[in-house]
């Protein structure tokens, strides 16, 4: 069974600009959820998706959003970014009936 | 807003001994705590989790030891070796929601 797919894997902005990251979640799970790492503020929650509609959201600026698509893949934007927006950006797929989160790989932001 | 409070930050450990890791939460409603392991470069990796009716679980070399009174729950690894060595982080959540609270993380290191 596929893991947590997340895309790009790494990539570089500079200030100002926005980007998109995406997530395949683990066929049959319908909730997905991102996560900002940084080596400062730790693992922090930004929001929750479960089928198509955002569940939960954490302490984090309009600047971030989400969406989840019909097919539970999700995407996450960051707009106008700041210098403080680098991190490793994670994706965690959820099973329902456990409560387990399995996470992917990670995007790792660098913004210039 | 630290729900969770996680100790020690690091951790050096011989191969064959047996690292503990703590965790504290505050939040008398989160019923879900998992048990993640990251290394460098990876998302993290959920190793074990357990619910607030039982006291302990064991999985392979992994033991979750939990105290609901004193709302502390804590991690053993037996027989650690080297391939241990990575970062822990503790986690705690409540209901079907994914907004899970983590600890700030244990960097182990075991030395052959």
């Amino acid at each position: 069974k596929a893991g947590v797919t997340q895309t790009p894997r790494y990539l570089i902005k500079t200030r100002g600009q926005q980007v998109t990251l995406s997530c395949s979640p683990i066929s049959g799970h319908r909730s997905v959820s991102w996560y900002q790492q940084t080596p400062g503020q730790g693992l922090q929650f930004l929001f929750e998706y479960f089928s198509e509609t955002q569940r939960n959201k954490g302490n984090f600026p309009g600047r971030f959003s989400g969406r989840q698509f019909s097919n539970s893949r999700s995407e996450m934007n960051v707009s106008t970014l700041e210098l403080g927006d680098s991190a490793l950006y994670l994706c965690a797929s959820g099973r329902q009936d456990t409560g387990e989160l399995f996470f992917g790989e990670g995007s790792r932001l660098t913004v210039l | 807003q630290q729900q969770v409070k996680q100790s020690p930050q690091s951790l050096i450990v011989q191969k064959g001994g047996i690292p503990i890791i703590n965790c504290a939460y505050e939040n008398t409603a989160f019923d879900y705590f998992p048990w993640y392991q990251q290394f460098p470069g990876k998302g993290p990796a959920l190793l074990i989790a357990i619910r607030p009716d039982v006291s302990e679980k064991k999985e392979g070399r992994f033991t979750i030891s939990f105290n609901k009174s004193a709302k502390q729950f804590s991690l053993h690894i037996m027989d650690s070796q080297p391939g241990d060595s990575a970062t822990y982080f503790c986690a705690a959540k409540s209901g079907n929601n994914n907004d899970m609270r983590f600890g700030a993380g244990t960097r182990l290191t075991v030395k052959p």
